[in-house]
C-alpha cells in the first residue's frame, strides 16, 4: 500500500516567518493530496489540497506544491501568526478498483512564537 | 447546519465488552469513513464506504466492523475489544465517489479499553 512520510515532526517558527512541511509518498497511482490542520482537542479541518494534474496551489497565506516524478508535495505558509499554530497532516489518496484509500502523514506540531 | 456527529464522545469500557460508536452526516455524502489516530502515528482509514451496502477495508481493519445500511449512518463495532484499541477515533464524510474531496470530520470518540 501507500506510504506517507511527514517531515519535520516539529517546527518553531517566529511570527511573520515563513513554514515549510514536507511529504513523500511511495505509490505514484496516488491522485489527490490534502492536507489538515488539527488544533488541540479538535478535529482535523482541510485547508488546501491538490490533485495530480496541477503543480501548484495557493490561498492567501497557504501554498501546496507537488513534484509528481520525485513524489513529494510540500506545504508553505508565509507570514506565519499565532492562530496558526496546530497539528499539521499531510494525505495522499490512491484510487482502489472504484474508490479512494486514504494515507496520513504522522503530522507536523508547528509552533509560531509571537 | 451541515455536520459529523458521533456518539458517545469518550467511551471508557473492559476488555471483551461489544461497543458500538455511531456515526452520522446529514449532507447526503456518498463517501464515509473510519479513522483511529495515536500519537506520532497520524491518522489511519479502519473502513470506508462508497455507498450503502458498499464498504471496504481500510489500513487497519482488524478487531472491526461497520455497516452501512442508510446513506447517513456509518457506526463502527468492536465485538470485542483489546487495549490496543484504545485510540482516538474519527468518523468523516465526502460527497463523491472517486475521491478528491473535501472529507468533513466528526468531533472523535476518545476510547479506552481497561
Amino acid at each position: 500500500g501507500e506510504n506517507v512520510e511527514q517531515h519535520p515532526s516539529t517546527l518553531s517558527v517566529q511570527e511573520g516567518d515563513s513554514a515549510v512541511i514536507k511529504c513523500t509518498y511511495s505509490d505514484s497511482a496516488s491522485n489527490y493530496f490534502p492536507w489538515y490542520k488539527q488544533e488541540l482537542g479538535k478535529r482535523p479541518q482541510l485547508i488546501i489540497d491538490i490533485r495530480s494534474n496541477v503543480g501548484e496551489k495557493k490561498d492567501q497565506r497557504i501554498a501546496v506544491t507537488l513534484n509528481k516524478t520525485a513524489k513529494h508535495f510540500s506545504l508553505h505558509i508565509t507570514e506565519t501568526q499565532p492562530e496558526d499554530s496546530a497539528v499539521y497532516f499531510c494525505a495522499a489518496s490512491t484510487p482502489w478498483s472504484n474508490f479512494n484509500k486514504f494515507y496520513f502523514g504522522s503530522g507536523t506540531k508547528l509552533n509560531v512564537k509571537p | 447546519e451541515a455536520q459529523v456527529t458521533q456518539n458517545p464522545r469518550y467511551l471508557i469500557t473492559v476488555t471483551g465488552k461489544k461497543l458500538t460508536v455511531t456515526c452520522s452526516q446529514n449532507m447526503n455524502h456518498e463517501y464515509m469513513s473510519w479513522y483511529r489516530q495515536d500519537p506520532g502515528l497520524g491518522l489511519r482509514q479502519i473502513y470506508y464506504s462508497m455507498n450503502v451496502e458498499v464498504t471496504d477495508k481500510g489500513d487497519v481493519p482488524e478487531g472491526y466492523k461497520v455497516s452501512r445500511k442508510e446513506k447517513r449512518n456509518f457506526p463502527l463495532i468492536l465485538e470485542s475489544p483489546s487495549p490496543n484499541q484504545t485510540s482516538l477515533y474519527f468518523c468523516a464524510s465526502a460527497l463523491g465517489l472517486a475521491g478528491g474531496n473535501e472529507q468533513f470530520f466528526g468531533p472523535g470518540t476518545r476510547l479506552t479499553v481497561l
